[in-house]
């Protein structure tokens, strides 16, 4: 089993539509999670962090980590054709290299 | 722009052959991380350096090497490449260990 699974789609929704992407993860010793978004021949770029269990919110982008489930998620309200990219959830222990999922690649379609 | 810089784009050599990398963290950013994107196998933690100093390893292989200089840039170098090396390579930099900022990556085809 991998430390962290990914589907890697592809997505496909309307301009619009709420997206929910998401992880599963084996190791429960993981404390920090992350979300990125991968444009296309460009490199990884920080969406959001969330230490531990709970919520975060930063306008259309909301990210929830459930540790008793081991299983993280992304949530994009309000979706752009803008938003249309590859998502890698990440995770780490405290000493900071991060494990990857492979990605699920999103497209919003106007 | 995340404030890291990668040299060169792209590398086209041949089998066999070495390069080397080279990364600028964001300034203020002691930490260096490298790390390789296949297509089959993502994106992998080669390397960790702080301040000039070694801190984790990943699944780097022998024939790589990396180091941190005193002005806190860095260098990957391959060696003895082969086909499979090629991949996108990216540095990444932090302050926090966990809230990572990539470059844009060097394109590596070995032929």
């Amino acid at each position: 089993q991998k430390e962290v699974e990914q589907d890697p789609g592809p997505l496909s929704v309307p301009e619009g539509a709420i997206v929910s992407l998401n992880c599963t993860y084996s190791n429960s010793a993981f404390q920090y999670f992350m979300w990125y978004r991968q444009y296309s021949r460009k490199g990884p770029e920080l969406l959001m962090y969330t230490y531990s269990s709970g919520n975060k919110e930063d306008g259309r982008f909301t990210a929830q980590v459930d540790k008793s489930s081991k299983y993280i998620s992304l949530f994009i309200r309000d979706s752009q054709p803008s938003d249309s990219a590859t998502y890698l959830c990440a995770m780490s222990l405290s000493q900071g290299n991060l494990i990857f999922g492979k990605g699920t690649k999103l497209s919003v379609k106007p | 722009d995340s404030g890291v810089t990668q040299t060169p784009k792209h590398l086209i050599t041949a089998t066999g052959q070495r390069v080397t990398l080279r990364c600028s963290p964001r300034s203020g950013d002691l930490s260096v991380y490298w790390y390789q994107q296949s297509l089959d196998q993502g994106l992998q933690f080669l390397i960790q350096y702080y301040n000039g100093e070694e801190r984790a390893k990943g699944n780097i292989l022998e024939r790589f090497s990396a180091q941190q200089f005193p002005d806190l840039h860095s260098e990957l170098n391959l060696s003895s490449l082969e086909l499979g090396d090629s991949a996108l390579y990216f540095c990444a930099s932090s302050v926090d260990s966990y809230t990572q900022y990539f470059g844009p990556g060097t394109r590596l085809t070995v032929l």
